[in-house]
């Protein structure tokens, strides 16, 4: 079966800081993987997502990068933190089947910069 | 855009009661899918719709896609503390990203 694997759960960085987060799926092959950030226990905002190694397409322009150097592995990076960068990052993995996509998340990092 | 409205924002019932919360959009999409998020943790899934008018069944969970695919509700019989959290509705058309709603929170009070 698969699973998705998204560390650290909890990340308390100052303004300026660098920023690495990490995601690996297991248990598939050439996976669509995404980068979502949620404000405050409400809906979901596609920040990145990839549909191979070191194909990366951004949704919003903003203070992150994102990068996929294997096939199931997806970081999420920041040089200089902002304060506006807290929130709680979400990775997650889609699995096409029967002509449809289902979307399963890994269990997040509460991310908040001070 | 595409967009999705949910409603109610906020709901608090009592143990016991039953609850139907929505999804509704102005455009058609291939499949909705419904997931629930307990604080701190990564939505979880709970079921996918891709026929119009298909009816699912999740013990006391039941959720419905509209016939022309443009909404979807989650009617929970019998509401428990267990049930509450963030409900989420997410729909997907092929070849696209997908479309989240805004969520429901239930809060079930025993």
């Amino acid at each position: 079966s698969q699973t998705i694997h998204q560390w650290p759960a909890t990340l308390v960085q100052p303004v300026g800081s660098p920023l690495s987060l990490e995601c690996t799926v297991e248990g598939t092959s050439n996976p669509n993987l995404y980068w979502y950030r949620q404000a405050a226990g409400r809906g979901l905002q596609l920040l990145f997502y990839s549909v191979g190694i070191g194909q990366i397409s951004s949704e919003v322009p903003q203070n992150l990068s994102a990068s996929r150097p294997q096939d199931r592995q997806f970081i999420l990076s920041s040089k200089k933190l902002l304060l506006s960068d807290s929130g709680f990052y979400l990775c997650a993995w889609s699995l096409s089947t029967g002509g449809f996509e289902k979307l399963f998340f890994g269990s997040g990092t509460q991310l908040s910069v001070l | 855009t595409q967009l999705l409205e949910q409603s109610p924002q906020f709901l608090s019932i009592q143990e016991g009661e039953n609850l139907t919360v929505y999804c509704n959009s102005s455009s058609v999409f291939s499949s909705l899918q419904w997931y629930r998020q307990e604080p701190g943790e990564g939505p979880v899934l709970l079921v996918t719709v891709v026929t119009g008018g298909e009816v699912k069944k999740l013990k006391r969970l039941t959720f419905q896609f509209g016939d022309a695919r443009k909404d979807s509700s989650l009617h929970i019989t019998a509401a428990q503390p267990g049930d509450t959290g963030l409900y989420l509705c997410a729909a997907h058309n092929y070849g696209q990203n997908f479309v989240f709603g805004p969520g429901t929170r239930l809060s079930v009070l025993p």
